[in-house]
């Protein structure tokens, strides 16, 4: 199982682009890379999920690198909404992934 | 409306009984899950079935079942063996558990209190 770390916490303001950056050095070949965000007493909802170089949909953007032993979520021009709790997934089962504690981002006015 | 149901949202339930928790997909897809949440942790991971009639174990099974006879019902059965039920319990469902569209869509939880 690829082992996950997250900051704990970030902080950022409203209208800027918060990054929040997933290291996974033991992925696998055929492992994906999926970011969920959960709010309190919901269930996650998906992100966006990426394999290789940039993906981006409308909420967000995915950056991995060329090893793919890291990648980054890109949120731009965050609100207050955005304020949630960001898991980093690395599994090609999802059986086998771990969820981790996430990162909580904190959106200040 | 796709989607994925989960009932009830509150259950109170007394030590030592048997309790099960409903979920059920509209969405076709092939796997479902059983995740656990504490306050302030992440997800753990109880079952999965990536089909229908096969589901395999997580990291924190004992004391919990569960059954996948329809493709759309993945129902999970709390034992009074689990020694600390009260929990926050979410259901999930993919297209497939592997592969480029594991990607996970969540029920809205059932919150259980064992009295």
């Amino acid at each position: 199982l690829a082992k996950t770390t997250q900051p704990i916490s970030m902080d950022s303001y409203e209208g800027q682009e918060v990054n929040i950056t997933c290291s996974h050095n033991n992925i696998a070949t055929n492992d994906y890379i999926t970011w969920y965000q959960q709010f309190p007493s919901q269930g996650p909802r998906f992100i966006i999920q990426g394999y290789k170089t940039k993906v981006t949909n409308e909420v967000a953007s995915l950056f991995i690198p060329a090893d793919r032993k890291s990648s980054t979520l890109s949120l731009p021009r965050v609100s207050l909404s955005d304020t949630a709790v960001y898991y980093c997934l690395v599994a090609f089962n999802a059986g086998k992934s771990t969820f981790g504690d996430g990162t909580t981002l904190t959106v200040k006015p | 409306d796709g989607g994925i149901t989960q009932s009830p949202k509150y259950l109170f339930r007394k030590e030592g009984q048997n309790v099960t928790l409903s979920c059920e997909q509209n969405l076709n897809h092939d796997a479902m899950y059983w995740y656990r949440q504490d306050p302030g942790q992440g997800l753990r991971l109880i079952y999965y079935s990536q089909i229908v009639n096969d589901f395999q174990k997580g990291d924190i099974a004992e004391g919990y079942s569960v059954s996948r006879e329809k493709k759309e019902s993945f129902p999970l059965t709390v034992t009074s063996a689990q020694k600390n039920p009260t929990a926050f319990y979410l259901c999930a469902s993919s297209i497939y558990a592997s592969g480029g569209h594991n990607e996970q869509f969540f029920g809205p939880g059932t919150r259980l209190t064992v009295l």
